[in-house]
């Protein structure tokens, strides 16, 4: 069964420090891989997307994740975070619209 | 242009009562998604439309869950009797195709159920 593993609930970092969000996937295909971030009270925004082209992907708000087939993993980085980057990240596989069960990122003055 | 819409944003309601959510998505997306996000969970999948038929709805609990999307724009989720365990955020979603890879899914802010 294809799923997506998110390690840590939440993760707290001060402002300015980098922001390291895990994700490992299980697929029996190549995989597609999507980050989504959740701010409160709002529904899911398309953060950045993995669709077998470049492995390091450049998304919005200065994140950027790279895809590493032989780790099976999809991490999310942020080299110098921002007090408006809390919130909560899923990472998600497309194509069985599967989500991870989310981080919550939180950031301190 | 609007995104996708969402009534009501807050339901508080006793268990076995009824419940509908409406959404309402972005004009021209012919996909619309269902999903229920429980606390300390991600979306889960309920049920997929495109236009006025239904793609998958393979996790929809159709004891009790229904949803329509009778004219292909907008689309109702219905709960009939609520238990303790519906208690989530149900989140409404739409692509311009239903591919999810290759087409965008817009999602609103969301019904957040509370079930007493």
């Amino acid at each position: 069964a294809q799923s997506v593993t998110q390690l840590g609930s939440h993760v707290s970092v001060s402002e300015g420090a980098l922001v390291l969000l895990r994700c490992n996937y299980s697929s029996s295909v190549p995989p597609y891989l999507f980050w989504y971030v959740q701010y409160p009270n709002q529904g899911l925004q398309l953060l950045l997307k993995y669709t077998s082209a470049a492995t390091l992907v450049k998304g919005i708000n200065g994140f950027e994740a790279e895809f590493k087939k032989s780790e099976t993993s999809f991490h999310l980085t942020k080299p110098s975070a921002h007090m408006s980057d809390a919130a909560e990240y899923f990472c998600a596989l497309p194509q069985k619209l599967v989500f991870g069960t989310g981080t919550r990122l939180l950031v301190s003055p | 242009e609007a995104g996708v819409a969402q009534s009501p944003r807050y339901k508080i309601i006793e268990k076995r009562q009824s419940v509908a959510f409406w959404c309402n998505p972005i004009s021209g997306h012919a996909t619309l998604y269902w999903y229920q996000q429980i606390l300390g969970q991600g979306p889960k999948l309920l049920i997929q439309f495109q236009n006025n038929g239904v793609v998958d709805d393979s996790q929809l609990p159709k004891d009790r869950f229904s949803a329509e999307r009778l004219k292909g724009v907008d689309s109702t989720l219905k709960i009939q009797p609520a238990k303790l365990e519906d208690s989530a955020v149900y989140l409404c979603a739409s692509s311009l195709a239903p591919d999810p890879t290759y087409n965008e899914q817009f999602f609103g802010p969301g019904t957040r159920l509370t079930v007493l």
